[in-house]
């Protein structure tokens, strides 16, 4: 069964201190590996998809990274304004025709000036 | 503002009423997914459209639940005779290609009292 983990649940950090995100994944063919930001009362904002084993995309302060079997959120120096909840998703092979994104339960992250 | 709307933004309802939610995807997308978020929880998968048809539905979604995306535009999600277990975030989302970046809206919060 395809399935999504991520960890830690919750992290807490002050402002400027740096960190990782882990988001663990099985999946019978990645098709692509989603991470969104979501704000409380608010939908998923998307910030970066993977594709392939050693890709790397970034933004601000944010850098995600991807292996066969995990994907890494790093936040650099981060900012109050960082706080959210941070999702991982897959979207699998299913003989081209399934489109929908399986996800984990999210790391809350929280910044402390 | 052109990206995905989603009305009514809250629903308070009794239990054993109707409800119906609209999601307007971004005008030039032809894949509209529909999620469901309870707390603490990331999305989980209901349905998809490509265009005017429904593709695939999830095993979460009953018979109470029925969708529709007439004309392959807006969607409409209704749920009849809703439980106390019907309330959550319900999520639209709309992506132009099959393994593209699923955007979403801000969510209708159902609350069945």
């Amino acid at each position: 069964e395809d399935q999504v983990t991520q960890s830690p649940e919750a992290l807490r950090l002050q402002e400027g201190e740096s960190s990782s995100l882990n988001c663990s994944y099985t999946v019978s063919g990645l098709r692509g590996l989603f991470w969104y930001r979501q704000d409380p009362g608010k939908g998923p904002e998307f910030l970066f998809t993977l594709y392939s084993a050693g890709e790397e995309k970034e933004k601000e302060r944010l850098k995600a990274t991807l292996t066969k079997k995990e994907s890494f959120l790093h936040i650099t120096a981060p900012k109050p304004e960082d706080s959210a909840t941070y999702l991982c998703a897959v979207q699998a092979h299913y003989g081209g025709s399934q489109g929908n994104l399986i996800f984990g339960k999210g790391t809350k992250l929280s910044v402390k000036p | 503002d052109t990206g995905v709307s989603q009305d009514p933004r809250h629903k308070i309802t009794k239990r054993g009423q109707n409800v119906t939610f609209r999601c307007d995807p971004i005008s030039e997308h032809n894949r509209l997914y529909w999620y469901r978020q309870t707390l603490g929880q990331g999305p989980e998968f209901l349905t998809y459209f490509q265009n005017e048809a429904q593709l695939e539905k999830s095993r979460l979604l009953s018979d109470r639940f029925s969708a529709e995306r007439p004309k392959g535009s807006f969607s409409t999600l209704e749920i009849q005779r809703t439980e106390q277990g019907d309330s959550a975030m319900y999520l639209c989302a709309s992506s132009f290609l099959q393994g593209g970046e699923q955007f979403f809206g801000p969510g209708t919060r159902l609350t069945v009292l």
